[in-house]
């Protein structure tokens, strides 16, 4: 059984670029969930999809968007990238939507100049 | 409104016990969790509490829950180098689907 993967592991972009995160979720897991840690701070949460729907949403701008595949992976776009943009983003995966059972993935750290 | 507060640093010799202290401010909290993140990585679950107990134990964690205080605690007996790490809190609720609220963490640092 595979954890939770993520790609790239770092990444560095420039103002008003675009990025796209992927996630793998773990074997069996249906929902996704997608986190921003700013450093030392603790994870805010972007949003979840769960069957390929997104399932709840934080407070961050429409530039962040979300999908989820048939094979349950996923992926966080941001557009317009803003320094304050600059974090790990973590994702996490679980079994129909049982919050007690998230599994997080370590990270894609981004760095916008 | 949703906020979660824990203190930012704690030192303890190795051997000692650890105890990592949270509060909360929303009382309709289902679960409450704490996570452990090392340098570099992502983040751990290490045990949760439903809202209607007061203390669970695992091992050397021992979590307690005092309600009416909207205080959490962890306590790691006989705490080892290998425990140096930043501890978070987070809670959530029922009727947020899988949104977890994270405190900004308590960085742990075990001296030999």
């Amino acid at each position: 059984e595979t954890g939770v993967t993520q790609s790239p592991t770092h990444l560095i972009k420039t103002r008003g670029q675009q990025v796209t995160l992927r996630c793998s979720s773990q074997s069996g897991h249906n929902t996704v969930s997608w986190y921003q840690q700013a450093l030392g701070q603790g994870p805010q949460f972007i949003f979840q999809y769960y069957r390929e729907e997104e399932n709840g949403r934080g407070n961050f701008p429409p530039r962040f968007s979300g999908l989820q595949f048939p094979n349950y992976s996923s992926e966080l776009n941001v557009n317009a990238l803003e320094l304050d943009d600059s974090a790990l983003y973590l994702c996490a995966s679980s079994l129909e939507r049982d919050y007690n059972e998230q599994f997080f993935g370590p990270g894609t750290r981004l760095t916008v100049l | 409104g949703e906020d979660v507060e824990q203190s930012l640093f704690l030192s303890v010799r190795e051997g000692d016990s650890s105890v990592i202290n949270c509060t909360y401010t929303d009382s309709s909290s289902t679960y409450l969790y704490w996570y452990k993140q090392e340098p570099g990585a992502g983040l751990q679950l290490l045990t949760y509490i439903f809202s209607n107990m007061d203390m669970k134990q695992d091992q050397r964690l021992t979590v307690l829950l005092n309600k009416k205080d909207k205080h959490l605690s962890l306590r790691i007996a006989d705490t080892q180098t290998g425990d140096s790490a930043i501890y978070f809190c987070a809670e959530s609720m029922d009727n947020q689907g899988g949104k977890l609220i994270f405190g900004q963490g308590t960085e742990l640092s075990v001296k030999p």
